[in-house]
């Protein structure tokens, strides 16, 4: 069984450019999340799906993070524009539910110039 | 930031020995999960465990839970230099919020 597909695995971009970030959950995961992760650090939540519905989004900067998550499957994060302190990994993540076991898949490392 | 207490940050012991970590949250839970990330590589779930439960044990690892405390250990026993990771623990906050916090983690390194 395929794992949570994360794409693209780098990104190199100058500030104030946008990026897109894509996630593809493991099949018949109803909930989704993408964390943040900073060097040394734990995973920090962005965003939760459950299906097509973000139920908790408290921590996503939005007036530069956008995410959506289109028929409940897979799932893109948007950073527009792009700032030198969003350079981190970007973590995806799945679960059957909000309190179940979460598969990661491997991440994007963005850096920001 | 929101992040979860754990401690130590750093723990370094020689192959063989036992490995202790700690993690203290703040409200009522719904569960607390344990997850390993090794140096460049994803996240890996290690154990779950309720709210309601005090101990579990899956292989050498083994996890305790304390509400009274808030507070949950991982014990390593019989560590390997493969053990060598970071250790990270998850929350669960019950309640409407529902929030998932994760510690800040502990980093283990075992010398063989």
């Amino acid at each position: 069984e395929a794992g949570v597909v994360q794409s693209p695995r780098y990104k190199i971009i100058e500030k104030k450019q946008p990026v897109a970030f894509w996630c593809n959950p493991i099949s018949g995961h109803n909930t989704l999340y993408w964390y943040l992760q900073n060097l040394g650090q734990g995973p920090e939540l962005l965003i939760r799906y459950e299906n097509e519905e973000a139920v908790d989004d408290s921590q996503l900067p939005k007036d530069r993070f956008s995410a959506e998550r289109l028929k409940g499957v897979d799932s893109t994060l948007k950073i527009q524009p792009a700032e030198l302190g969003d350079s981190a990994v970007y973590l995806c993540a799945s679960s059957l539910g909000p309190w179940n076991e979460q598969f990661f898949g491997p991440g994007t490392r963005l850096t920001v110039l | 930031s929101q992040q979860g207490e754990e401690d130590p940050q750093a723990l370094s012991i020689q192959e063989g020995e036992n490995a202790t970590m700690n993690c203290s949250y703040k409200t009522s839970i719904n569960n607390l999960q344990w997850y390993r990330q090794n140096s460049g590589r994803g996240l890996v779930h290690l154990i779950l465990i309720r709210s309601n439960e005090r101990e579990k044990h899956s292989g050498r690892l083994r996890v305790t839970l304390d509400t009274s405390k808030k507070s949950s250990s991982l014990l390593i026993t019989a560590s390997r230099a493969a053990d060598t990771a970071s250790y990270f623990c998850l929350t669960g906050y019950s309640g409407n919020t529902g929030k998932l916090i994760f510690g800040q983690g502990t980093t283990l390194q075992v010398k063989p």
